[in-house]
């Protein structure tokens, strides 16, 4: 079975803090990818990766930055966190093997005060 | 015009029923598809993906593919309680990544 995990399930930060969130897949996917789900808004796409050292914007990535070092691993930063950042912060992986399906970690959910 | 729309809902079938979930995509490049059952307060989890026009069967679940009309629908059979949840669409699009609908929230009454 495809894992993807990310490092807290709840997390309080301040505004101005910077913020690290992590993501790791255990299935040696080339694809990675963050998004943020707010409600009436859906999943939108803050950044992806097709490789290690590889990134690209995604739909909203103003205020976010990445880092992908090791394939396993993909990293989300806010700089700088800001109240309109609170919101549920998804990751997800595909790659070969999986019939390109798209697999999700359990979620997120920042809380900027 | 939205990338993928979905109704909002909430659709509501009693127990038993067959609830039937509809999605259109603008992007006529689209080759995958996929449905996204997402509980509140959870992750989606992947149900069913499509590729190629006409049914797909899985259980209780059915997909519906006409790449022609730009369409691709969910059938549930023999709704259940625990099916209540968010449905989200999701087809691929030409440049690789997932366009995901805001889903129908479908509620099956008891």
């Amino acid at each position: 079975d495809v894992k993807v995990t990310q490092s807290s399930r709840y997390l309080v930060k301040r505004t101005g803090e910077k913020v690290f969130l992590e993501c790791v897949q255990d299935m040696d996917h080339e694809n990675m990818f963050w998004y943020r789900q707010d409600p009436g808004l859906g999943l939108r796409l803050i950044y992806f990766s097709y490789d290690v050292k590889m990134k690209e914007k995604g739909d909203i990535p103003e205020g976010y930055s990445v880092s992908r070092e090791k394939k396993e691993r993909f990293s989300l930063i806010l700089e700088s966190a800001s109240t309109n950042q609170t919101s549920m912060y998804l990751c997800a992986s595909v790659g070969p093997g999986t019939s390109d399906e798209q697999f999700f970690g359990p979620g997120t959910r920042l809380t900027v005060l | 015009q939205k990338e993928v729309e979905q109704n909002s809902g909430p659709l509501s079938v009693p127990e038993g029923a067959i609830a039937s979930l509809n999605c259109t995509y603008s992007d006529r490049g689209s080759q995958s598809f996929f449905w996204y059952r997402q509980y509140s307060g959870k992750s989606p989890e992947l149900i069913m993906s499509i590729y190629s026009n006409g049914d797909k069967e899985d259980g209780r679940f059915t997909a519906q593919l006409n790449k022609a009309s730009q369409y691709v629908s969910l059938l549930i059979r023999d709704s259940q309680p625990s099916d209540s949840a968010t449905y989200l669409c999701a087809p691929r699009g030409a440049t690789n990544k997932l366009i995901f609908g805001t889903g129908t929230l479908l509620a099956v009454q008891p």
